[in-house]
């Protein structure tokens, strides 16, 4: 299994651009993530889905679209990108909730994007 | 809403020694999970151990121990035997299981950098 896989894993963008990172995962989970982390930080969540066709936004939505029409694929898109959107960018999965809560998220490796 | 501090910038520990990682959480849920990810420089996030609010005995994976307090709403991870391979960020997470609302999402600490000297 390759588990979370990442596209692109280094990006450099200008201001203005668009762009789309995308996300798979070989796991059959139903839950998906997009966080990004920024220097000195923790990971911050931007939107995440529940399955396949739906979607919601996290703690920093703005700025970035998502879309999942396939169970296995978790796409994040920027419109019009912008320097404070200069970070690293992971995907997560998971199976849905248990009783016990205690299904922990599987991330990819990470999209490194610099917004000049 | 929830939030995690994790305190310690940085913290530095001989090989071979024990090593605690601080985390406190604030949440109003009575049911939660509390989660430790390890990323090295490399950029991955590891998961290496999980808490549930009503679990009565502290979690223990390999040389990874969780220091469950409840009532002082912390979950400290301590490593045994440090080895040169620890040097890493630790990430503190929590996850509301509240109802099944919650989607599963985490939020995470700061993150504590860890060096292991030889």
């Amino acid at each position: 299994n390759a588990g979370v896989t990442q596209t692109p894993k280094f990006r450099v963008l200008k201001t203005g651009q668009s762009m789309t990172l995308l996300c798979a995962q070989d796991m059959n989970h139903e839950y998906m993530y997009w966080y990004r982390q920024d220097p000195g930080m923790g990971l911050r969540l931007i939107h995440y889905s529940v399955g396949e066709g739906t979607t919601a936004k996290g703690e920093v939505p703005d700025g970035y679209n998502v879309s999942r029409l396939k169970k296995q694929n978790f796409l994040l898109g920027l419109e019009s990108a912008a320097p404070s959107q200069t970070s690293v960018y992971f995907c997560a999965s998971s199976y849905s909730m248990g009783r016990r809560g205690s299904y922990e998220q599987y991330f990819g490796p990470g999209t490194r994007l610099t917004v000049t | 809403a929830q939030k995690i501090t994790q305190t310690q910038p940085g913290m530095f520990v001989q090989e071979k020694e024990a090593v605690t990682l601080d985390c406190t959480y604030d949440t109003s849920d009575q049911s939660y999970g509390l989660f430790w990810y390890k990323q090295p420089s490399s950029g991955e996030m590891i998961f290496l151990i999980y808490q549930g609010s009503y679990d009565e005995q502290n979690a223990t994976e390999g040389r990874y121990s969780l220091n469950f307090q409840k009532a002082r709403k912390s979950a400290n991870l301590v490593i045994s035997a440090s080895q040169l391979g620890d040097s890493a960020m630790y990430f503190c997470a929590v996850r509301s299981t509240r109802g099944g609302t919650s989607y599963g999402k985490l939020t995470f600490g700061q993150g504590t950098i860890l060096t292991v000297h030889p």
